[in-house]
């Protein structure tokens, strides 16, 4: 019953190419996502998140789409860069609670 | 001082023992949360500690609990362990128990628990 879902375990994209990482998630309380990415040997690291008031939000080469009559969010690197190569996690919290939900993990793999 | 630091990095118990694993705060955050990663999966929400009081609890059996002290350094305690209980031990500390704030959530690097 994991209510954030992450069906792509890996992703392998070539340098310079968009990455598209997918989320998916089934509890239409979750109002505000985020995207974490995490190396080896290192905590998660916070790259971006997106209120569920928007349906788009911009950083850099980052973005995150939201599409809730869908309940699906997606991550898009552009251009992909050989040090993007991480595990990208979707994380979901409902109004009124600080914790989050996360998915299982998208290995993304930038080929030089 | 800055960052989550959590020590140890690894340990190795023998299941029916009994575990705690320490977490540093970011300096300025009052707020701790505890996650457990297990191989494979995300990471699951086991509770947070806002000012020393437990402010939210996933779904863990009792033996898992939690301290926070004055300085807001924070241990988790695991009793009876199983062999389930084998897994990556995430602490994120943060500033303030409500939302503002989601976007400063800093994890530490974890402790890997092995239970054999």
């Amino acid at each position: 019953d994991q209510q954030v879902k992450q069906n792509s375990p890996s992703l392998s994209v070539q340098e310079g190419r968009i990455s598209i990482l997918n989320c998916d998630y089934t509890n239409s309380m979750f109002d505000y996502f985020l995207w974490y990415k995490k190396y080896p040997a290192e905590g998660p690291t916070f790259l971006i998140s997106i209120s569920s008031i928007k349906d788009k939000n911009e950083d850099g080469r980052f973005t995150v789409f939201l599409n809730k009559s869908a309940k699906h969010l997606s991550l898009h690197i552009v251009p992909s860069q050989p040090g993007d190569s991480a595990v990208y996690f979707c994380a979901a919290s409902e109004y009124n609670f600080n914790k989050f939900y996360f998915g299982s993990g998208t290995k993304l793999n930038v080929k030089p | 001082e800055t960052g989550v630091t959590q020590s140890p990095t690894h340990l190795i118990k023998t299941r029916g023992q009994q575990v705690t694993l320490r977490c540093s705060s970011q300096s300025g955050h009052n707020t701790v949360s505890w996650y457990q990663q297990a191989l494979g999966q995300g990471p699951q929400f086991i509770f947070q500690y806002y000012r020393e009081e437990e402010n939210g609890r996933g779904n863990f059996p009792p033996r898992f609990s939690g301290l926070q002290f004055p300085n807001y350094s924070s241990e988790l305690n695991v009793n009876a362990l199983e062999l389930d209980d084998s897994a990556l031990y995430l602490c994120a500390s943060s500033s303030g128990q409500d939302r503002t704030n989601l976007d400063g959530y800093t994890f530490g690097s974890g402790t890997r628990l092995t239970v054999v």
